[in-house]
């Protein structure tokens, strides 16, 4: 079975510009959160969406928003870019229940110049 | 506010030998504990995980020993193998928000043949 894919894997956008990630889940998967990865550091949380809705949101801006479609996949949009945003995005998708696991996609390493 | 300090930044052993990563945190809510191993170029990918009710969990070559008193955690693999040389991420989420995971800033392991 294939795992989470994403697009593009690689991205070069300048600040001020506007970016789209997408993300398609394991199959039977309903579950999508996005993770960003600076370079040297852990992955912070994001967003997470289950049945198309909004389930969590972490300490990031307004500029940062996101939404699942009926078929479980999602896309992540970043406004105004920053340098700052410069990062590895990634996806996780799960089964939501009791001990649910992440399972991570290979991200999406977006450059902001 | 960084929830969960990890340690040591790197970490060099020898083919054989016994590789230790620690983790400490400070939320006492937190009650999901995994370890992921990250190669380059690749998602997260979860090796083990506890839950604070039991103080030690092995599968295979990997355990996690947990300190519920000291809010710490820690990682041992056992006979580090040169393909085991990645970057480990510990990590912890509360509530049932197992998706809602904090990391880590990671340890780069190095084994050596």
């Amino acid at each position: 079975d294939a795992g989470v894919t994403q697009s593009p894997t690689h991205l070069i956008k300048t600040r001020g510009q506007q970016v789209t990630l997408r993300c398609s889940p394991i199959s039977g998967h309903k579950s999508v959160s996005w993770y960003q990865q600076v370079l040297g550091q852990g992955p912070q949380f994001i967003f997470q969406y289950y049945e198309k809705e909004e389930r969590g949101r972490g300490n990031f801006p307004d500029r940062f928003s996101a939404r699942q479609f009926p078929n479980y996949s999602s896309e992540l949009n970043v406004n105004a870019l920053l340098l700052g945003d410069s990062a590895l995005y990634l996806c996780a998708s799960s089964f939501p229940g009791v001990g649910e696991t992440q399972y991570f996609g290979p991200g999406t390493r977006l450059l902001v110049l | 506010q960084q929830q969960v300090k990890q340690s040591p930044q790197s970490l060099i052993v020898q083919k054989g030998g016994i590789s230790i990563i620690n983790c400490a945190y400070e939320n006492t809510a937190f009650d999901y504990f995994p370890w992921y191993q990250q190669f380059p170029g690749k998602g997260p990918a979860l090796l083990i995980a506890i839950r604070p009710d039991v103080s030690e969990k092995k599968e295979g070559r990997f355990t996690i020993s947990f300190n519920k008193s000291a809010k710490q955690f820690s990682l041992h693999i056992m006979d580090s193998q040169p393909g085991d040389s990645a970057t480990y991420f510990c990590a912890a989420s509360y509530g049932g928000s197992n998706y809602k995971l904090t990391f880590g800033k990671g340890t780069l392991l190095t084994v050596n043949p």
